[in-house]
């Protein structure tokens, strides 16, 4: 089974709107991390927000959010107001254990999204 | 500038030659990592190490090899084992120990093997 499950293969968002991609995963683990990144066209790959398995908030950072359903497992990353530079690859990633003892990250397959002026 | 840099930035090369990746960064991390990205897919792990003079195979290790002889470098080889080779090659660096030690990206090498 896959660990990270992006479905969504592309997503349209008008500017100035909100627009939520969806991020699903499965581990066994009680400890784990969550991570959101960001790829333009260039290729880089740029961190936008990170959330652990017992934050009990959800997490944010500026104008991105993190929709956390524990029960569920899910962890979609919702952006508010739009930006023409939001248009990317955006990939959800996880760290399964505590930090330190195990550093890799296992990445979903990622979604477009595309924003229109 | 603290960062990680990978050079060069594309790379040519002949079917059947070895190649060697350079990844440096200046970030005082211990931990370092390879990935391979092919078109429209996610991030798969080739090898990761997490202290000098170690490191452990990822998920698709097979026709790579790598090296950590300092903690600021993390060369990557592919070989001429590697079956299809061309694809975006990421190096990336992070923290062991924190809250969140998000992994920090390299620019990429785009790799073409003729």
């Amino acid at each position: 089974a896959q660990k990270i499950t992006q479905t969504q293969p592309g997503m349209f968002v008008q500017e100035k709107e909100a627009v939520t991609l969806d991020c699903t995963y499965d581990t066994s683990d009680q400890s784990y991390g969550l991570f959101w990144y960001k790829q333009p066209s260039s290729g880089e790959m740029i961190f936008l927000i990170y959330q652990g398995s017992y934050d009990e908030q959800n997490a944010t950072e500026g104008r991105y959010s993190l929709n956390f359903q524990k029960a569920r497992k899910s962890a979609n990353l919702v952006i508010s107001a739009s930006q023409l530079g939001d248009s990317a690859m955006y990939f959800c990633a996880m760290r399964e254990g505590p930090t330190g003892a195990n550093s890799k990250l296992t990445f979903g397959k990622g979604i477009t999204l595309s924003v229109r002026p | 500038d603290g960062g990680i840099t990978q050079s060069p930035k594309y790379l040519f090369r002949k079917e059947g030659q070895n190649v060697t990746l350079s990844c440096e960064q200046n970030l005082n991390h211990d931990a370092m990592y390879w990935y391979r990205q092919d078109p429209g897919q996610g991030l798969r792990l080739i090898y990761y190490s997490q202290i000098v003079n170690d490191f452990q195979k990822g998920d698709i290790a097979e026709g790579y090899s790598v090296s950590r002889e300092k903690k600021e470098s993390f060369p990557l080889t592919v070989t001429s084992a590697q079956k299809n080779p061309t694809a975006f090659y990421l190096c990336a660096s992070s923290i062991l120990w924190g809250v969140y030690n998000e992994q920090f990206f390299g620019p990429g090498t785009r790799l073409t093997v003729l």
